[in-house]
């Protein structure tokens, strides 16, 4: 199974200022078609999780242009440029290449 | 709009069984690859299952292989997950997802709790 790997587990951030979460995998996440098949979720309290960014920097509908992501290979990041209150939560990256689908543990983003 | 509604969690005995549902809306049912995910109380998601447009294919983690049986009903636009010979470490929430390689809408989960 593919690991993934998120660091840190929890994050404290100003409102305003920005914030980054880190995501590794254990193989490369790029697929025959060109594609790397990863993508970020955000879980609000009590929510199930929602979509954010899938193959690695593709925004999906209705989410902020605040959210980006980065990376290829094994080495992936997501960034808020400027973090609201609205952000808080645990974000989750996962790998869509292979079955298992396979989550990383989660990073926690609280508004300090 | 995309609409998915899970139904079906319940409190259970160890060993017995459930069947959880997800009623699908707003789009073309047939056309999409859907999954199962579950979230234990407190921890993070983990995929457990998924089936393919027309149902010929169907996948599953190994914790949960022999015990577990995804289905769809394309007519109903309804999903399926028969679980028999529930365990303790089996409670969780239970979200069922729509998607390939990317789970872009997701049910609002239902709570699957097994204990004596």
């Amino acid at each position: 199974d593919i690991v993934m790997t998120q660091t840190p587990l929890s994050l404290s951030v100003i409102p305003g200022q920005p914030a980054s979460i880190s995501c590794t995998s254990s193989q490369s996440l790029l697929y025959g078609d060109g594609k790397t098949y990863l993508c970020w979720f955000l879980q609000k309290a009590g929510q199930p999780p929602q979509l954010l960014i899938y193959e690695v920097s593709k925004r999906f509908s209705g989410v902020p242009d605040r959210f980006s992501g980065t990376g290829s290979g094994t080495d992936f990041t997501l960034r808020i440029s400027r973090v609201e209150a609205e952000d808080v939560g645990v974000y989750y990256c996962m790998q869509g290449l292979l079955l298992p689908h396979t989550f990383g543990g989660g990073t926690k983003v609280e508004i300090k | 709009e995309v609409r998915l509604v899970g139904s079906g969690g319940d409190l259970v005995q160890p060993g017995g069984s459930l069947r959880v549902s997800c009623a699908a809306s707003g789009f073309t049912f047939s056309g999409f690859w859907m999954h199962w995910v579950r979230q234990a109380p407190g921890k993070g998601l983990a995929w457990i299952s998924s089936i393919n447009t027309d149902g010929s294919t169907t996948n599953y983690a190994d914790s949960v292989k022999g015990r577990f049986t995804i289905s769809r009903d394309n007519a109903k636009n309804t999903l399926s997950l028969q679980m028999n010979s529930l365990r303790a470490e089996d409670t969780a929430v239970y979200y069922c997802a729509r998607g390939g390689r990317t789970f872009d809408y997701w049910g609002q989960g239902t709570q699957v709790t097994v204990s004596s």
